[in-house]
């Protein structure tokens, strides 16, 4: 069980370029959310996906799209990098929304020039 | 605006000292909170999700309380040892956010053997 997976683990973007960062999970959970963490803030949430098939958006959207691919994978994309979202994104997966625990991925760490 | 406090922001203890910190959210649509531990460099690994006033929750010398009424929780370590350094984190699930969840800014602790 490798739990929740996350690629790449670091990437550097210049201004304006796009990427995609993946994630899967192999505990058959049907909720999956993308975080982001900055230094001195919590983690914040930027979209949820409570079930397959569903996208929301969470506290910080702006700026990104995602995709819940299937049950396994939601990916987050950034159209066109910018400075200030140079983060760490952490992908996390739930059995479901409703009070269970949620599991995260190892994180991934992204420098936008 | 939800607003998900964690005091004191950092704690430094001695080997077998007990301690504990506070977590401070809205009391009014209370659904769920969830306390992570987060060691650095790793990903948060839950402790506990609490849903009802006047939950305790224990895991070995980690326990947890909750007052929903109020709006707070408190996390106790009981004999903290030197791999209890981490930071602590609490979430705050409101009702009808489906997995929406706000999380504090975290009391980083550091027990010296």
């Amino acid at each position: 069980n490798a739990g929740v997976t996350q690629t790449p683990k670091f990437q550097v973007l210049k201004t304006g370029q796009s990427m995609t960062l993946q994630c899967a999970q192999d505990m058959n959970h049907n909720s999956m959310y993308w975080y982001r963490q900055d230094p001195g803030m919590g983690l914040r949430l930027i979209y949820y996906s409570a079930s397959e098939g569903t996208t929301d958006k969470g506290e910080v959207p702006n700026g990104y799209n995602v995709s819940r691919l299937n049950k396994r994978e939601f990916s987050l994309r950034l159209e066109s990098a910018a400075p200030s979202q140079t983060s760490v994104y952490f992908c996390a997966s739930s059995e479901d929304w409703d009070r269970k625990t949620q599991y995260f991925g190892p994180g991934t760490r992204l420098l936008v020039l | 605006i939800l607003n998900v406090e964690q005091s004191p922001q950092s704690l430094h203890v001695q080997e077998g000292d007990s301690t504990n910190f506070t977590c401070s959210f809205p009391s009014s649509n209370f659904y769920a909170l969830h306390w992570y531990r987060w060691e650095t460099a790793k990903s948060p690994e839950a402790l506990f999700v609490m849903t009802l006033n006047g939950d305790e929750k224990k895991k070995g010398r980690i326990s947890a309380t909750l007052n929903t009424k109020e709006g707070y929780s408190y996390l106790y370590i009981k004999g903290s040892q030197p791999e209890d350094s981490a930071t602590y984190l609490c979430a705050f699930m409101g009702g009808g956010s489906q997995g929406n969840l706000i999380f504090g800014k975290g009391t980083k602790l550091s027990v010296k053997p």
